[in-house]
């Protein structure tokens, strides 16, 4: 079946560095999605990529679609304390039969920041 | 957050035992999931509906039912819960069909089992 790595696992950075993290599928996604989870919260849709090579930004997020639509990245630039939590990027199976409705989601990557 | 509850949001039951565990949407989407949390390994999909009476399988389905008889209300059942079940299970909903497809999750059930 359809599977999605990310890395790093974790990733532990000072305030104001950058981080990223990469997602990659295994077989070509329709679209991507990329989500984050607060500590003991829930996951928050953040953005959706549909289209080979797009790029997207969301304020100091970064995210971008391969020109093959199997990978992925989410780029913060100058962290906060803020920007803690765990990552999670999702993709949608372009060869499900019409069935755009199943995510499969990658293990995420959390993220921690030292102020 | 989209207008859904799970209920209850922590529960402790020994195994051998019937566990249900409800979402409830207030918005009308006819499409919901549920999924399961584990450290190590992210989210996973259990069973989802794209209507009243519509339900298929995902990728971790053994061990669990679902059923929808109303469009705001999707059940997960454990039959006879084990200790592997124990985890944290988050319903989800896609205001879909068409374009965009995010989805949208509840606060999530702690679900131990002793």
């Amino acid at each position: 079946g359809q599977q999605v790595m990310q890395i790093p696992q974790y990733q532990h950075v000072q305030e104001g560095e950058d981080f990223t993290t990469y997602c990659n599928s295994s077989t070509t996604l329709s679209n991507i999605q990329w989500y984050k989870q607060r500590p003991g919260g829930h996951p928050v849709f953040l953005i959706q990529l549909v289209k080979s090579g797009e790029v997207k930004k969301q304020k100091r997020l970064t995210f971008q679609f391969g020109e093959a639509k199997k990978n992925s990245s989410l780029h913060i630039t100058a962290t906060q304390t803020t920007d803690v939590g765990t990552y999670f990027c999702a993709g949608v199976a372009l060869n499900s039969g019409g069935s755009n409705y199943k995510l499969t989601f990658g293990k995420g990557t959390l993220l921690t920041v030292n102020p | 957050d989209a207008g859904i509850t799970q209920s209850p949001r922590h529960k402790v039951t020994e195994t051998g035992t019937p566990v249900t565990l409800r979402c409830h949407q207030t918005e009308n989407h006819r499409y919901m999931y549920w999924y399961r949390q584990d450290p190590g390994h992210g989210l996973r999909l259990i069973h989802y509906s794209y209507g009243v009476k519509d339900t298929d399988k995902g990728e971790v389905s053994d061990g669990y039912s679902v059923s929808r008889s109303k469009t705001e209300d999707f059940l997960l059942t454990l039959e006879s819960a084990t200790s592997s079940q124990t985890s944290v299970y988050f319903c989800a909903i896609r205001p879909g069909p068409r374009y965009p497809y995010e989805q949208y999750f509840g606060p999530g059930t702690r679900l131990t089992v002793t």
